[in-house]
């Protein structure tokens, strides 16, 4: 089955430090890109979707200049976390998706804490 | 193919004892996640832990613990001191795509 590897898989970072999380399609072309944010005992919520080449529409309520996200090739996107303070500390999950909005692809996450 | 299974529909645990749900998987997707979910009676889902596939170490989230075994395909619940509110329906889930479980029943007796 495709594959979307997403890096790191935990990381800890020091407050006002930038994180980047790294995702990319390994034997597809991942021409659309979902991040996600899980909140503690809550469902996924939709932060922004990417295409490839193009900025990101982001939902209501997230900041885009807090969470930047790139998605310069078909196989790589990235989500990065600028000035992380401890409220951004949560689970964030890439999933790529090619052609059809049914047929996508989630990378395994990664857990961020900021301390 | 993939393949998520519960075996225990239904379990009844006294109040504090600590109980494990097992969940089994299979998938040759070499890169993947396990999730725990509860579901209540009022129905909404509600995220209670994750691995990762190549998370070395079992993920832990207060009372809950993935009991992790990568080599038998196996991503257990683990619930410490079990609590009257923790009955409810939990569902075993497997990513990179989303495939339920049956669900197990879990009811604490006081």
């Amino acid at each position: 089955g495709a594959v979307v590897s997403q890096h790191p898989s935990r990381v800890i970072c020091k407050s006002g430090t930038s994180v980047k999380i790294e995702c990319r399609s390994l034997d597809f072309q991942a021409t659309t890109m979902f991040w996600y944010r899980q909140f503690p005992k809550k469902s996924l919520m939709l932060m922004a979707t990417s295409n490839e080449g193009s900025k990101a529409t982001y939902e209501q309520g997230v900041e885009k200049d807090k969470f930047l996200i790139n998605h310069a090739s078909l196989t790589l996107s990235t989500l990065t976390v600028t000035s992380a303070h401890p409220e951004d500390s949560s689970f964030y999950i890439c999933r790529g998706g090619r052609g059809s909005n049914t047929e996508a692809f989630f990378g395994q996450g990664t857990r961020l804490t900021v301390v | 193919a993939q393949k998520i299974t519960q075996t225990q529909p239904g379990m009844f645990v006294q109040e504090k004892e600590a109980v494990t749900l097992d969940c089994t998987y299979d998938t040759s997707d070499q890169s993947y996640g396990l999730f725990w979910y509860k579901q209540p009676s009022s129905g909404e889902m509600i995220f209670l832990i994750y691995q990762g596939s190549y998370d070395e170490q079992n993920a832990t989230e207060g009372r809950y613990s993935l009991n992790f075994q990568k080599a038998r395909k196996s991503a257990n619940l683990v619930i410490s001191a079990s609590q009257l509110g923790d009955s409810a329906m939990y569902f075993c889930a497997m990513i990179a795509q989303i495939i339920f479980g049956k669900g197990t029943r879990l009811h604490i007796l006081p």
